[in-house]
């Protein structure tokens, strides 16, 4: 069975700073990666995607995910956050093989954004 | 618009009654989705279902069950056996295939007294 690991359960920073979220999977076939955001009181929502092509991806609000298959990561960047960025962020992964196109979620990682 | 629906947002019930959490779409989506999150355990499967009257078990089917008689509504109900019902409930649906995003709904929040 596949799983996915998000390395860090809380993160605060101030605003400007740099942000890298790490996700690992462990699932040995072809996958779509994705990352959703939950804002405080908001849906759940795609933040970005990779199915194939270009591993580094470009998401919405200046977010950026880079795919190294070998180290069957791909970890979310943003270069400078806002404190608008404070969410809770969420790598899933749905395994090609497996049927009814599930996704499989890491336990995520709440981010705190100071102002 | 075009969205998911869950009703209502938050629910209280004692322990030992059923309860039956409400999600519908108007995406005109086949596939549809229930979650249970914890927090620091992410999002976690419970059913799934692809197709009209069709439906599979997730990862933590039990003590939970659904149906799925029309295309835009898959009601979740949360059993007494469920041992520990107290969560957060989202349910997601996607057009289908490997290469569509899932959209979810705003949740529910079930606290069991």
């Amino acid at each position: 069975a596949q799983s996915v690991s998000q390395h860090n359960h809380h993160v605060i920073l101030s605003e400007a700073a740099s942000l890298e979220l790490g996700c690992n999977y462990s699932y040995g076939g072809t996958v779509n990666l994705f990352w959703y955001v939950q804002y405080p009181g908001q849906h759940l929502q795609l933040l970005l995607k990779y199915f194939s092509g270009d591993p580094l991806v470009k998401g919405i609000k200046g977010f950026e995910a880079e795919f190294i298959k070998s180290k069957f990561s791909f970890n979310l960047r943003k270069p400078s956050v806002q404190w608008s960025d404070t969410a809770e962020y969420f790598c899933a992964v749905n395994a090609l093989r497996a049927a009814g196109n599930k996704l499989t979620f890491g336990g995520g990682t709440r981010v705190l954004v100071k102002p | 618009d075009g969205g998911i629906t869950q009703s209502p947002k938050y629910l209280f019930r004692k322990e030992g009654q059923n309860v039956t959490l409400s999600c519908e779409q108007n995406l005109n989506h086949d596939a549809m989705y229930w979650y249970r999150q914890d927090p620091g355990q992410g999002l976690r499967l419970i059913y799934y279902s692809q197709i009209v009257n069709d439906f599979q078990k997730g990862d933590i089917a039990e003590g939970y069950s659904v149906s799925r008689e029309k295309k835009e509504s898959f009601p979740l109900t949360v059993t007494s056996a469920q041992k520990n019902p107290t969560a957060f409930y989202l349910c997601a649906s996607t057009a289908g295939g490997s290469y569509n995003e899932q959209f979810f709904g705003p949740g529910t929040r079930l606290t069991v007294l």
